[in-house]
């Protein structure tokens, strides 16, 4: 079967910088994305990643590892805003995306 | 600004009730979709539609259909709602080119008594 695993919450002090992982394992691999999506609205685009590497992004930065079937979302200098929860999916094969449930940041001053 | 309306954020049905879910997009995507939203799990796709008047089965179709008559209008209908049905319903649409980013509504929270 197809699986998205991203940790289902981290906490993060104000002015840090945090690290949120996603691990897959899919029938095929045409891009990975990150949503961030704040309680009760929309999820909005953060990153696409397709591509070995690390794409940066003012603040946040997106790294892909296909090989290993990994990617990360760092986020630096964490504002109070940056509480959300964050989304991985990876389109496959098919060119479906498959979700992670998504990681609560919880960010503390 | 909005580009992705939905046009319920509350609904409050009983089961057995016939549910519109009405969504419209102002950026002329060919794409739309709609997705379920449960605490736990990932988006679920429930249908998307690539041009008008056509739609495709997502993973889990069961118990709803959908509708698009217009390019930016999909719609999401739910023919006799079961409490399983409560949930948060999403509807997106990108274009069919590129990464194919999904630009999201601001949902639909259905309950179903």
């Amino acid at each position: 079967g197809q699986n998205i695993d991203q940790p289902t919450e981290m906490t993060a002090t104000e002015g840090a910088i945090v690290q949120i992982n996603c691990t897959y394992q899919t029938s095929g691999f045409n891009g990975l994305f990150w949503y961030q999506q704040h309680a009760g609205e929309a999820p909005t685009f953060l990153s696409y990643n397709v591509l070995d590497g690390l794409e940066e992004k003012g603040r946040f930065s997106s790294f892909l590892s296909r090989s290993k079937g990994y990617s990360y979302l760092l986020l630096k200098e964490l504002q109070m805003k940056d509480s959300a929860s964050y989304l991985c999916a990876v389109k496959d094969s098919n060119y479906q995306l498959i979700w992670g449930a998504g990681t609560k940041l919880i960010i503390k001053p | 600004d909005v580009k992705v309306t939905q046009s319920s954020r509350y609904l409050v049905k009983r089961t057995g009730e016939k549910v519109f879910l009405e969504c419209v997009q102002d950026m002329d995507h060919e794409n739309m979709f709609w997705y379920r939203q449960d605490p736990g799990l990932g988006l679920r796709l429930i249908y998307f539609s690539y041009d008008v008047k056509m739609k495709e089965k997502g993973d889990i179709p069961e118990g709803y259909s959908v509708s698009r008559e217009k390019k930016e209008r999909f719609s999401l209908i739910l023919e006799s709602a079961s409490t399983n049905q409560t949930s948060m319903y999403l509807c997106a649409s990108s274009f069919n080119s590129g990464a194919n980013v999904l630009t999201f509504g601001a949902g639909s929270r259905l309950t179903v008594l």
